[in-house]
């Protein structure tokens, strides 16, 4: 268990509809990042928060929006759903910048 | 933004062999590289880092190389074993401004042959 915790574990929806990820992250870490996998696909960087402040943001459509809250937990706002959106959503949170980042299990996606 | 390569993206080994994986970065001021393993289903977890001050790093079997002048770090894993077949990733990130991402490279699925 790395301390990282993402709900929901599954979801499926339909296209065009819009659902919510939710990160926990490890107590104390104050940087969230959220990454997209693809099937046999990398780590595709989609956006950081550094205590409750967007930091840098990668190659993140405009039909998906982030937040971090003041207690530190974020979420990943996925809209109008696209059946290329079926993905694994991982977040992943580090006490700071150039420190290991911890993996939450995952949100695994299915846009039907 | 930082552009992180990695080669092979697959490689079969056979059991008691090493394995060599290659990244390159782009961004000079990265200063922080980890590796992540990724078991079939499970989350990304670190195996090993280094930092730009360190040129070699070892854990066991595992080592990492850096070499800050050609932008490249290798991770090497000598007398694979069955447990060792998964998905590694190398990232680079640079440190000390907090505002850039830890960018991973697209992956390398190692398979070692009992």
């Amino acid at each position: 268990d790395s301390g990282v915790t993402q709900t929901p574990k599954h979801l499926i929806t339909a296209t065009g509809q819009r659902v919510t990820l939710r990160c926990s992250p490890r107590s104390g870490d104050l940087s969230v990042y959220w990454y997209q996998q693809s099937l046999d696909q990398g780590l595709q960087f989609l956006i950081q928060y550094y205590n409750g402040e967007e930091r840098a943001k990668g190659n993140i459509l405009e039909r998906f929006s982030a937040q971090q809250f003041p207690d530190l937990h974020s979420e990943l706002n996925l809209s109008s759903l696209e059946l290329g959106d079926s993905a694994l959503y991982f977040c992943a949170s580090s006490v700071g910048a150039g420190t290991e980042a911890f993996f939450g299990q995952g949100t695994r996606l299915t846009v039907v | 933004g930082e552009n992180v390569e990695q080669h092979p993206s697959t490689l079969s080994v056979q059991e008691g062999d090493s394995a060599v994986i290659k990244c390159t970065y782009s961004d000079s001021a990265s200063n922080y590289f980890p590796w992540y393993k990724q078991e079939l289903g499970k989350r990304p977890q670190l195996i090993i880092d280094i930092r730009s001050n360190v040129g070699e790093k070892k854990d066991q079997r595992i080592a990492v190389t850096l070499n800050k002048t050609a932008k490249h770090f290798s991770l090497h894993i000598t007398e694979t074993q069955p447990e060792d077949s998964a998905v590694y990733f190398c990232a680079a990130h640079e440190g000390n401004s907090g505002n850039t991402p830890l960018v991973f490279g697209k992956g390398t699925r190692l398979s070692v042959i009992a």
